[in-house]
């Protein structure tokens, strides 16, 4: 059972543009939604992450929108750059998972010049 | 210096093998983890360890075991490896606080033939 569910799986975007990324999660006990960023050769990195009690939480170019009715989250990159291309990954855990995450499926971003 | 390595980076051997991979962290964290991306580029969580407690995913086969010979190593061992063990197997590591993000290192791309 895939407890996150992200989409989509590729997303071309040209540069200067939005790149969205949405996930939805099952779990109502999931309190904390970081995201991570995955380039070739290369473990992931924590990008950003938000706490269910907030609505938004922006970092630079990064952006979270968080609809906790829905159980729905989403990453947007603004005036996207080739640099971005990488694949990114959203990912839940719960106050007792002892930061276990849970993953969503991963998107590969390639942003075109 | 590498916050968290892992050797050896590519490991290639046949069925019915038992093989390991290394790895260790420099930076003081208290909890490590093994993760294993397939070839779709999902994330798994493996197993969960620190000096006081070991959280294993229950998908995970009894031939995967971790060892911790001290709190900056967490090497995994596979036992009989399969086909289907053939993956990209990362290992983190994260601080004691609840929502410390995770470091990853660069991965171990495993194939079994």
């Amino acid at each position: 059972q895939q407890q996150v569910k992200q989409s989509p799986q590729s997303l071309i975007v040209q540069k200067g543009g939005i790149s969205i990324i949405n996930c939805a999660y099952e779990n109502t006990a999931f309190d904390y939604f970081p995201w991570y960023q995955q380039f070739p050769g290369k473990g992931p990195a924590l990008l950003i992450a938000i706490r269910p009690d907030v609505s938004e939480k922006k970092e630079g170019r990064f952006t979270i929108s968080f609809n906790k009715s829905a159980k729905q989250f989403s990453l947007h990159i603004m005036d996207s750059q080739p640099g971005d291309s990488a694949t990114y990954f959203c990912a839940a855990t719960t106050n007792n998972a002892g930061n276990m995450l849970t993953f969503g499926g991963g998107t590969r971003l390639m942003v075109k010049p | 210096d590498t916050a968290v390595s892992q050797t050896p980076k590519y490991l290639v051997t046949q069925m019915g093998n038992d093989k390991s991979i290394k790895c260790e962290q420099n930076l003081g964290h208290d909890t490590m983890y093994w993760y294993k991306q397939d070839s779709k580029k999902f994330l798994k969580i493996m197993f969960s360890y620190n000096n006081k407690e070991l959280i294993i995913n229950e998908t995970v086969p009894n031939r995967f075991s971790p060892k911790s010979p001290d709190k900056a190593h967490l090497n995994l061992h596979i036992n009989s490896l399969e086909l289907g063990d053939s993956a990209v197997y990362f290992c983190a590591s994260a601080g004691g606080f609840y929502n410390s993000p995770l470091h990853f290192g660069n991965g171990t791309r495993l194939t079994v033939t």
